[in-house]
């Protein structure tokens, strides 16, 4: 089975803090991505990766920046965290090139900036 | 206009009734389409894939209309279980998939 771990389920952090979130995949899967999920909007792509070292933006990467030093590996940072990053931070990996792959998810981080 | 719109609900129904959950979405270029499930408190997981001919896995099955843009999916025999969040998923640009708001389902016995 497929498995994404997320370094944390909650996280609380003060506005202004550097917030690392941290994601693992271990089926050598080439994409990652991380969401955020507010009540209303769904899932909002943040930023996604291709390969190693690779990193795309997504639809709303303002305030976020991201690191894949390893292929099993991408991290999401806030640079320095605001009350409106308060939410459910999602990661998900897929194979393949194709966009008929499957996307697995982590359990995913909520977040509370206060 | 969002690229992919579902109704939020929520639907409450009764064990084993008929249930049908309809999706638009804005890019006619889209080429594969999905729904997932997402189960309270839970990450979203793939249902089924929506396939132009249409689709059934057991008591549940996905449509296709290309020319209205137009994702439906069917459920059959609710059980207590099938209780989640329904999310539309459709390709947008490049290699990204683009997830609707999702419609919530409660079965209720």
């Amino acid at each position: 089975d497929v498995k994404v771990t997320q370094s944390s389920r909650y996280l609380v952090k003060r506005t202004g803090e550097k917030v690392f979130l941290e994601c693992v995949q271990d089926m050598d899967h080439e994409n990652m991505f991380w969401y955020r999920q507010d009540p209303g909007l769904g899932l909002r792509l943040i930023y996604f990766s291709y390969d190693v070292k690779m990193k795309e933006k997504g639809d709303i990467p303002e305030g976020y920046s991201v690191s894949r030093e390893k292929k099993e590996r991408f991290s999401l940072i806030l640079e320095s965290a605001s009350t409106n990053q308060t939410s459910m931070y999602l990661c998900a990996s897929r194979a393949g090139t194709g966009i008929s792959y499957e996307q697995y998810f982590g359990p995913g981080t909520r977040l509370t900036v206060t | 206009r969002k690229e992919v719109e579902q109704d939020p609900g929520p639907f409450n129904v009764p064990e084993g009734a008929t249930v049908a959950f309809n999706c638009t979405y804005s890019n006619s270029a889209s080429q594969s389409f999905f729904w997932y499930r997402q189960d309270c408190r839970k990450e979203p997981k793939l249902l089924m894939s929506v396939y132009s001919s249409g689709n059934e896995d057991g008591r549940f099955t996905a449509q296709l209309n290309r020319a209205s843009q137009y994702i439906s999916l069917l459920i059959r025999d609710s059980k207590l279980s099938d209780s989640a969040t329904y999310l539309c998923v459709v390709n947008g640009d490049g290699n990204k998939l683009v997830f609707g708001a999702g419609t919530i389902l409660r079965v209720k016995s």
